[in-house]
């Protein structure tokens, strides 16, 4: 069974600081990676994924991450974050059509 | 574009009734997963169809039921409440295959009194 991993629960931030967080996956094969954000009291919306490919990729909002098979790792990472950031970002893993597996979120707090 | 809606966005049942959620996925989908989101919590998978047919089954209680029919839409039937099943209740959808991506719906927030 896949699972996966997020080290920060909560992070809290100031504007124009960088952000990284972090997001581990357990499967053996061939697996699609996705990093969806919800913002407070709304539906999971997409930031990015990786199906194949250039590893480094880009999403929404200024928000890239980097997929290190080597590491079961999809990082997700911006360079300058804003007071609109503050959200809920899951990592969340998938194998070729069956349902996502999801992270334990990380409760983002950006101060203005 | 024509994005998953859920119906009704807001429900409020009193401990032992049942409640039925529904999900219309995005025309051309033919996959429809729920999730059920605690509060506080990530998002736990229920279970899944395709094509009609139950594809995956996650932590969804016996009291829960679902189905997807005909035009595709899917219902979610929640028996015998419990407080515990208070919850945002998300329907996703996606057109089967390698290289997809599940859409969301807006959830339906369900408070059990």
């Amino acid at each position: 069974a896949q699972s996966v991993s997020q080290h920060n629960h909560h992070v809290i931030l100031s504007e124009a600081a960088s952000l990284e967080l972090g997001c581990n996956y357990s499967y053996g094969g061939t697996v699609n990676l996705f990093w969806y954000v919800q913002y407070p009291g709304q539906h999971l919306q997409l930031l990015l994924k990786y199906f194949s490919g250039d590893p480094l990729v880009k999403g929404i909002k200024g928000f890239e991450a980097e997929f290190i098979k080597s590491k079961f790792s999809f990082n997700l990472r911006k360079p300058s974050v804003q007071w609109s950031d503050t959200a809920e970002y899951f990592c969340a893993v998938n194998n070729a059509g069956n349902m996502l597996t999801f992270g334990g979120g990380t409760r983002l707090m950006v101060k203005p | 574009a024509a994005g998953v809606i859920q119906s009704p966005r807001h429900l409020i049942k009193e401990k032992r009734e049942t409640a039925t959620l529904k999900c219309y996925p995005i025309p051309r989908h033919d996959t429809v997963y729920w999730y059920q989101q605690g509060p506080g919590q990530d998002p736990q998978f229920l279970i899944s169809f395709y094509e009609k047919m139950q594809s995956d089954k996650g932590s969804i209680p016996d009291r829960f039921s679902a189905q997807q029919f005909s035009d595709y839409h899917s219902e979610l039937n929640m028996s015998s409440l419990e407080l515990g099943d208070s919850a945002l209740y998300f329907c996703a959808s996606s057109s089967r295959g390698t290289n997809t991506e599940a859409f969301f719906g807006q959830g339906t927030r369900l408070t059990v009194v």
